[in-house]
């Protein structure tokens, strides 16, 4: 079955901590995207990928780091310098990434940070 | 940034009731709308995308229409059922910018009343 998954479902950690969010697509897709969500608001874009080795910052990214080496894999490390990193995650993926092929969503990962 | 307003917030409904929210965009540079719906405890899935002004798109009892030079786009559903109940989300980017990203409303949550 061709899917995005994510791990782990919930994820908790100490202040401080780094933690990396895995993300992985069979699609063979070439965008894949990665999304906040908090509570009372939509999908914020925390970052993106539109082909394997390059990555652009979205609208919230600081405290956030990307790596895409490979097609399939695009982790997502929430730093210690996120101020706010209790939320919930949400990755994607697109065939391409200009904005008109619909994204499919990865089952997302709740990070508590106390 | 992209601002992509969707209303009403949320929307309380009777089973058989037809109902529609709207999503609105800034028109200039317009290049591709979508349609989400995102039920709980679930992944979001693309409902429509959308390019063309004057597009109208069909899914079952869901349809939507899109207006690109007044930047707005309406997602309608027909006899609601109890199994519409979730959260619409919209999304749009612009052309020429840079950003090859999507830009999400903060959605319209329907919940239908058997």
């Amino acid at each position: 079955d061709g899917g995005i998954t994510q791990s782990p479902k919930y994820l908790f950690r100490k202040e401080g901590q780094n933690v990396t969010l895995s993300c992985e697509q069979n699609l063979n897709h070439d965008a894949m995207y990665w999304y906040r969500q908090d509570p009372g608001q939509g999908l914020r874009l925390i970052y993106y990928s539109q082909i394997v080795n390059d990555f652009q910052k979205g609208d919230i990214a600081e405290g956030y780091s990307v790596s895409r080496e490979k097609k399939e894999s695009f982790p997502l490390t929430v730093t210690s310098a996120q101020k706010n990193p209790t939320a919930f995650y949400l990755c994607a993926s697109s065939i391409e990434g200009k904005g008109r092929s619909e994204q499919y969503f990865g089952p997302g990962t709740r990070l508590t940070v106390t | 940034i992209l601002n992509v307003e969707q209303s009403p917030q949320s929307l309380h409904v009777q089973e058989g009731d037809s109902t529609n929210f709207t999503c609105s965009f800034p028109s200039s540079n317009f290049y591709a709308l979508h349609w989400y719906r995102w039920e709980t405890a679930k992944s979001p899935e693309a409902l429509f995308v959308m390019t063309l002004n004057g597009d109208e798109k069909k899914k079952g009892r869901i349809s939507a229409t899109l207006n690109t030079k007044e930047g707005y786009s309406y997602l309608y559903i027909k006899g609601s059922q109890p199994e519409d109940s979730a959260t619409y989300l919209c999304a749009s980017n612009p052309v020429d910018t840079g950003r090859r990203a999507l830009t999400f409303g903060s959605g319209t949550r329907l919940q239908v009343q058997p």
